[in-house]
């Protein structure tokens, strides 16, 4: 059974067209996370919440925002997206508490072609 | 901030033998090392873990090894088949009580049949 669940699993936009990209679980982990993937490549953070506290990476382009209206529910929003932002977008779930180790479960993901 | 790198980036192999790959780690800090193996098309999965506080564990035909002297560890999978072709990422955690994971770069394992 899915406890992370991306939609759509496929995503056509046009060039700065702005596209929604969702996440749900039911784990009910605190900490929620998108990652970017590119062929071949190792998946790259993006951001994260921490309950309700939003963590950007330092790297992430202002292009991309996120939001988080309650525990079970992640978006990502991309304002206008280029050529490069063709990828694979993954969301990812953890519960981080204490010394507990942050095993990750990951959705299947979403494929984002640009126009 | 940490920096986890994974070798080889690819391996092929031959139906039935084993296959090793390794990653070393920058800070000493890390103390959580998980392997994902990921699938053409699929999402990351755990297959095996380890803690800075053990050295080896052992999971069926995969095995983790944790050198935290030379910080560096290994994923052992013996009698290889076919279905292990994918790609697996190392990562580490820990570092500076941070608990987003360093993943590696991954490394394509091609088991022919």
């Amino acid at each position: 059974d899915a406890m992370v669940i991306q939609n759509p699993r496929y995503q056509v936009t046009q060039f700065g067209k702005p596209v929604t990209l969702s996440c749900s679980q039911t784990l009910n982990h605190n900490v929620m996370y998108w990652y970017q993937q590119k062929s071949s490549q190792a998946p790259k953070l993006l951001f994260h919440y921490y309950d309700k506290d939003f963590n950007n990476e330092a790297d992430t382009p202002d292009n991309f925002q996120s939001r988080r209206p309650n525990t079970s529910f992640c978006f990502l929003d991309i304002r206008s997206p280029g050529l490069g932002d063709a990828a694979m977008y993954l969301c990812a779930t953890s519960r981080v508490a204490g010394t507990t180790k942050n095993i990750q479960y990951f959705g299947a993901g979403t494929r984002l072609s640009v126009l | 901030g940490e920096n986890v790198e994974q070798h080889p980036s690819t391996l092929s192999v031959q139906e039935g033998d084993s296959a090793v790959i390794k990653c070393t780690y920058s800070d000493s800090a890390s103390n959580y090392f998980p392997w994902y193996k990921q699938e053409l098309g699929k999402r990351p999965q755990l297959i095996i873990d380890i803690r800075s506080n053990v050295g080896e564990k052992k999971d069926q035909r995969i095995a983790v090894t944790l050198n935290k002297t030379a910080k560096h560890f290994s994923l052992h999978i013996t009698e290889t088949q076919p279905e292990d072709s994918a790609v697996y990422f190392c990562a580490a955690t820990g570092s500076g009580g941070s608990y987003i994971p360093t993943f590696g770069r991954g490394t394509s394992l091609i088991v022919h049949p």
